[in-house]
């Protein structure tokens, strides 16, 4: 299979912790990575391998995987987190990329 | 510091073509693969194709297949999209994405992208 299956929308309290899920068959042999999209601005990656995180992204943003399903989590979300959220892979064969429908998280 | 700066993008008609240039800098373009990447008005981002550092291996996604041409001049340090047969659908904000693969198997991303250009089709 070469999709990426995401919740549409997702919603958080100020402080609580929040997890959006992606899965898909690739991600049992492929890592899936994590963008966060601004309304009017480009992707920011915030999430790639087993854990990772780039510089400047805060720690309040962690992943992981099991099986077929990769998560991001973030712990005591607060309002600047508020965005879409898209992960992505490199499909089943390893050639083409694979982006998931996108999760819209709204922080209350 | 690492740039990607998208251009290229406008209004064509249905049919028509356009050309999509990325020019890169902060680091070293011929290193690295690069992939385009695109978001219709309101919706998902799609990839749309993927070039090997050297040029050697490209990829394409079905919906584009045999329209667009993705290319590179490494000497020039850019990333081009050759966009033919436009159709309606294929109306969205063009982003050109690095894409960088760590030592672990499987562990493949787009580290940073460029802040896009927008291509809209119709008459």
């Amino acid at each position: 299979s070469s999709e990426l299956t995401q919740d549409p929308a997702v919603s958080v309290a100020l402080g609580q912790t929040v997890r959006i899920t992606c899965q898909g068959d690739s991600l049992r042999s492929y890592y899936a990575s994590w963008y966060q999209q601004k309304p009017g601005q480009a992707p920011v990656l915030v999430i790639y391998g087993k854990n990772n995180r780039p510089s400047g992204i805060p720690d309040r943003f962690s992943g992981s995987s099991s099986g077929n399903t990769a998560s991001l989590t973030i712990t005591g979300a607060q309002a600047e987190d508020e965005a879409d959220y898209y992960c992505n892979s490199r499909d089943s064969s390893g050639n083409l990329v694979v982006f998931g429908g996108g999760t819209k998280l709204t922080v209350l | 510091e690492v740039q990607l700066v998208e251009s290229g993008g406008g209004l064509v008609q249905p049919g028509g073509s356009l050309r999509l240039s990325c020019a890169a800098s902060g680091f070293t373009f011929s290193t690295y693969e690069m992939n385009w990447v695109r978001q219709a008005p309101g919706k998902g981002l799609e990839w749309v194709s993927y070039i090997s550092s050297s040029g050697s291996t490209i990829y394409y996604a079905d919906s584009v297949k045999g329209r667009f041409t993705i290319s590179r001049d490494n000497a020039k340090n850019s990333l081009y999209l050759q966009m033919n047969s436009l159709r309606a659908e294929d109306t969205a904000v063009y982003y050109c994405a690095r894409d960088t693969h760590s030592t672990d198997y499987g562990d493949y991303y787009f580290d940073y992208w460029g802040q896009g250009t927008l291509v809209t089709v119709s008459s």
